[in-house]
């Protein structure tokens, strides 16, 4: 069964700490990760697609990392508006169109 | 364009009641999907269509849980009869082309049974 496993559940930042959130899954072959954001009574939006380990994507102060077993969406200088739940996702191979996603990471930046 | 529309936004209900959840999926999107989503078990895919066929109701909880698409502007999700472990937000996510991977989520209708 296709597992997504994000840590650290919950992380508080100051404006302009740097820091990293983890994806960690398992799939039957990977078809790409999907990163997506969240913010408290919206739907989640996205914001990356990775396809194979080494890959990576930015978008302003975010940047996504693929290795064969885990994800890292890594924030530089963040800003108060960066404080959203962070979700990430996996496709499989095989025709399936299902995205598996975990539980994501609530983050707070503090002004 | 107005994107995923959902209504209602909010449910309030008593146990045993039915319960339809509705969706507007953006114009052209060929992929319409019903997520739930709980503090416990995150985001679930309970079903999801192509072209307004059924392609996979794996994720669909049990017998009580029935969804439509008659066609390429409407989808509902229905709960007959409701129970309070139903009680979540219900998205849904519509996508375009192969892949279908770029999901657009609606706001979502936040259900609470009673």
């Amino acid at each position: 069964e296709d597992q997504v496993t994000q840590s650290p559940e919950a992380l508080r930042l100051q404006e302009g700490e740097s820091s990293s959130l983890n994806c960690s899954y398992t799939v039957s072959g990977l078809r790409g990760l999907f990163w997506y954001r969240q913010d408290p009574g919206k739907g989640p939006e996205f914001l990356f697609t990775l396809y194979s380990a080494g890959e990576e994507k930015e978008k302003e102060r975010l940047k996504a990392t693929l290795t064969k077993k885990e994800s890292f969406l890594h924030i530089t200088a963040p800003k108060p508006e960066d404080s959203a739940t962070y979700l990430c996702a996996v496709q499989a191979q095989g025709g399936s169109e299902k995205l598996v996603f975990g539980k994501g990471t609530k983050l707070t930046v503090n002004p | 364009d107005a994107g995923v529309i959902q209504s209602p936004r909010h449910e309030v209900t008593e146990m045993g009641q039915e319960v339809t959840l509705r969706c507007k999926p953006i114009s052209g999107h060929d992929y319409l999907f019903w997520y739930r989503q709980t503090m416990m078990r995150g985001l679930e895919l309970l079903i999801y269509f192509n072209n307004n066929v059924p392609i996979d109701d794996s994720g669909m909880p049990e017998d009580r849980f029935s969804a439509k698409m008659p066609n390429a502007s409407f989808s509902t999700l229905k709960i007959q009869p409701s129970e309070p472990r139903d009680s979540a937000v219900y998205f849904c996510a519509t996508a375009e082309g192969s892949g279908a991977n770029v999901l657009t989520f609606g706001a979502g209708s936040r259900l609470t049974v009673l």
